[in-house]
């Protein structure tokens, strides 16, 4: 199973609502990311967790709250976002043993509108 | 500070190679080169990545100059679905290294 599965695939929110975007792994990877992505840019790196620790967190906006329960679980939570947050988010998870080759393994994405 | 350069975008026509070209003048020595593509609306994919030496997998052959500035991402026998943004990424390839940062990308137009 070389899958990461994210749900939902599209999720139209306003405002004042609190979402959650979820994403599954079970390569047995201990790295997992979170990417936002506009229309015609490149992917955004906002957070990543290692060993269900966070790593790296780039200055990403309190409206958005990760979460890693497990080591085959990452949740985005969502609360008063503002339509500029409207975007493509993609889950990754990689391998961080010494055999790995660093390669990221991606998500489908969500696809978020906030009206 | 981006630490790669790739043109905005390229053609090439079927059954034809596509050579896509990075440049990475900054690279440091522990630093490799990985290939990604994003195929409309879908996650990126992992091509292939390599340090110094030239690499071939089933997708494509990655070349390296001697200098490491730059590199090729060839695809030997491009497909109207190789049409996708091709991103090339330099990073550290330690395994407790969780870094990996995309630039803008070359996006390749596969004709018929």
């Amino acid at each position: 199973d070389t899958e990461v599965t994210q749900t939902p695939k599209h999720l139209v929110m306003g405002m004042t609502n609190k979402k959650s975007l979820k994403c599954e792994q079970h390569m047995g990877h201990r790295a997992m990311y979170w990417y936002k992505q506009k229309a015609k840019k490149p992917p955004e790196l906002m957070f990543v967790y290692s060993y269900e620790k966070l790593s790296i967190n780039e200055s990403v906006p309190s409206r958005f709250s990760p979460e890693c329960p497990n080591s085959s679980l990452l949740n985005l939570h969502l609360h008063a976002l503002q339509p500029e947050d409207s975007a493509l988010y993609l889950c990754a998870s990689r391998g961080v043993g010494l055999k790995n080759t660093g390669e990221l393994f991606f998500g489908e994405g969500s696809r978020l509108t906030v009206l | 500070d981006a630490k790669t350069t790739q043109p905005p975008s390229m053609d090439c026509a079927e059954g034809r190679a596509a050579n896509l070209p990075c440049n990475h003048s900054t690279i440091s020595g522990n630093e490799y080169v990985y290939w990604y593509r994003q195929i409309h609306s879908q996650g990126p994919q992992y091509i292939i990545h390599g340090l110094k030496n030239n690499e071939t997998n089933e997708m494509a052959s990655l070349i390296i100059t001697e200098d490491r500035k730059s590199s090729t991402l060839i695809l030997p026998h491009a497909t109207l679905r190789d049409t996708a943004v091709y991103y090339c990424i330099v990073r550290v390839a330690l395994y407790n290294n969780n870094d990996m940062r995309f630039g803008a990308g070359t996006r390749l137009t596969v004709k018929p």
